[in-house]
């Protein structure tokens, strides 16, 4: 079955710290990965996408993400936390054969200490 | 609208009540997502609409749950009967692409559903 694992519910940093989020998905085909960010109040929004193009992506707010096939991961990570990155980021993962479902890893909320 | 927009933004309702939650989606975007999202959770896929028919329902959790996008823009999220585990929040997304591999979804804010 296809789906998304996201390691850890909660990460803290201190701000200026590296970030690091971590999805691993599971797939027999070639997958296309998303990162979404959910704000307080706020609707998901995209912050990057893997489509098979180049395996480093970089998204918006200085966060980019890795594809590793060999290591079926694609994690998130951004060199240098703000408080403003404070959100719950989710993991989503779906596929060429599958035109429609795009599935969502649990979400890991991100808080980031002064 | 510049986004999508979702209404009611909260429903609280009695056990065995019927509700309707409404998506208006960004115009032109063909394509239109229900998820829900309950609490410590991620968003759980339920439909997918392609224009006016659903091109995938494998998500809704059972037939007390129905959606209609009668023209290809707004659609209805229908709930018969309605049941305590029924709480959480319903996203609606919309997509400009034909594909869902490649486009980006488009969240509205949501309605947050209460069965007391």
């Amino acid at each position: 079955a296809q789906s998304v694992t996201q390691l850890g519910s909660h990460v803290s940093v201190s701000e200026g710290a590296l970030v690091l989020l971590r999805c691993n998905y599971s797939s027999s085909v070639p997958p296309y990965l998303f990162w979404y960010v959910q704000y307080p109040n706020q609707g998901l929004q995209l912050l990057l996408k893997y489509t098979s193009a180049a395996t480093l992506v970089k998204g918006i707010n200085g966060f980019e993400a890795e594809f590793k096939k060999s290591e079926t991961s694609f994690h998130l990570t951004k060199p240098s936390a703000h408080m403003s990155d404070a959100a719950e980021y989710f993991c989503a993962v779906t596929f060429y054969s599958s035109a429609s479902k795009i599935i969502f890893g649990s979400g890991t909320r991100l808080s980031i200490r002064p | 609208g510049a986004g999508v927009s979702q209404t009611p933004s909260n429903k609280v309702t009695e056990k065995g009540k019927y509700v309707e939650l409404r998506c208006d989606p960004i115009s032109g975007h063909t394509a239109l997502y229900w998820y829900r999202q309950s609490l410590g959770q991620g968003p759980e896929f339920l439909i997918y609409f392609q224009g006016t028919g659903a091109a995938d329902d494998s998500g809704l959790p059972n037939d007390r749950f129905f959606a209609v996008r009668p023209e290809g823009s707004v659609s209805t999220l229908k709930i018969q009967r309605t049941e305590r585990g029924d709480s959480a929040v319903y996203l609606c997304a919309s997509s400009p692409t034909t594909s869902g591999n490649t486009g980006e979804l488009f969240f509205g804010e949501g309605s947050r559903l209460t069965v007391l």
